[in-house]
């Protein structure tokens, strides 16, 4: 079955901090990658996102993410955190066979400490 | 542009009682979407509509059902209430020129089933 497994399900970083956010995914074929985030009181918005071509993104606010297909990862990294990166960041899968069903990883919390 | 627009925002219900979501979008987007949200599970799928007169069930479809009304409105309908859908449902819509299935979401609507 299709799926995306997030390793972290609560990451706490002081500002300035590295973050890595790991995502692995299970899905027969060609896909797309997404990672999303929900900032508090808010709705979901696209932080970045993999559909082909060099296998790494770069997003809004300086975060990266990288398509390593070896390992059906796609990272998220951000070299320095800050205060308002606190915020819930999921990660998300599907195909064009898969009829853009989209499937989401569980989800990470950053709580960013100022 | 007000993007996806979902109603209503909060409600409580008590078990047993029906209700109906709605969701609309002004996007021209040819497929919508309802996930439910809950804590440690991510989005999940509900049911899905890839174009106007099209619906194909998620990965949690059971108890709900779903009418493509037009082009814009896609509702969510939940017949019978039970407490485990107490959730914070929401719509998404994606653009049918986008290859990639990238979602956009609504503010989405917190359900408290008692």
């Amino acid at each position: 079955a299709q799926s995306v497994s997030q390793h972290n399900h609560h990451v706490i970083l002081s500002e300035a901090a590295s973050l890595e956010l790991g995502c692995n995914y299970s899905y027969g074929g060609t896909v797309n990658l997404f990672w999303y985030v929900q900032y508090p009181g808010q709705h979901l918005q696209l932080l970045l996102k993999y559909f082909s071509g060099d296998p790494l993104v770069k997003g809004i606010k300086g975060f990266e993410a990288e398509f390593i297909k070896s390992k059906f990862s796609f990272n998220l990294r951000k070299p320095s955190v800050q205060w308002s990166d606190t915020a819930e960041y999921f990660c998300a899968v599907n195909s064009m066979t898969g009829g853009f069903k989209t499937i989401f990883g569980a989800g990470t919390r950053l709580f960013v400490k100022a | 542009n007000a993007g996806v627009t979902q109603t209503p925002k909060f409600q409580v219900l008590k078990t047993g009682q029906s209700m109906t979501l709605q969701c609309a979008q002004d996007m021209n987007h040819n497929s919508m979407y309802w996930y439910r949200q809950d804590p440690g599970m991510g989005l999940r799928l509900i049911y899905y509509s890839a174009s106007e007169g099209t619906t194909d069930k998620g990965e949690v479809p059971n108890g709900y059902n779903v009418s493509r009304l037009n082009k814009r409105e896609f509702s969510l309908r939940l017949e019978s209430a039970a407490p485990s859908q107490t959730s914070v449902y929401f719509c998404a819509s994606s653009r049918s020129s986008d290859n990639t299935g990238e979602l956009f979401f609504g503010e989405g609507s917190r359900l408290t089933v008692l």
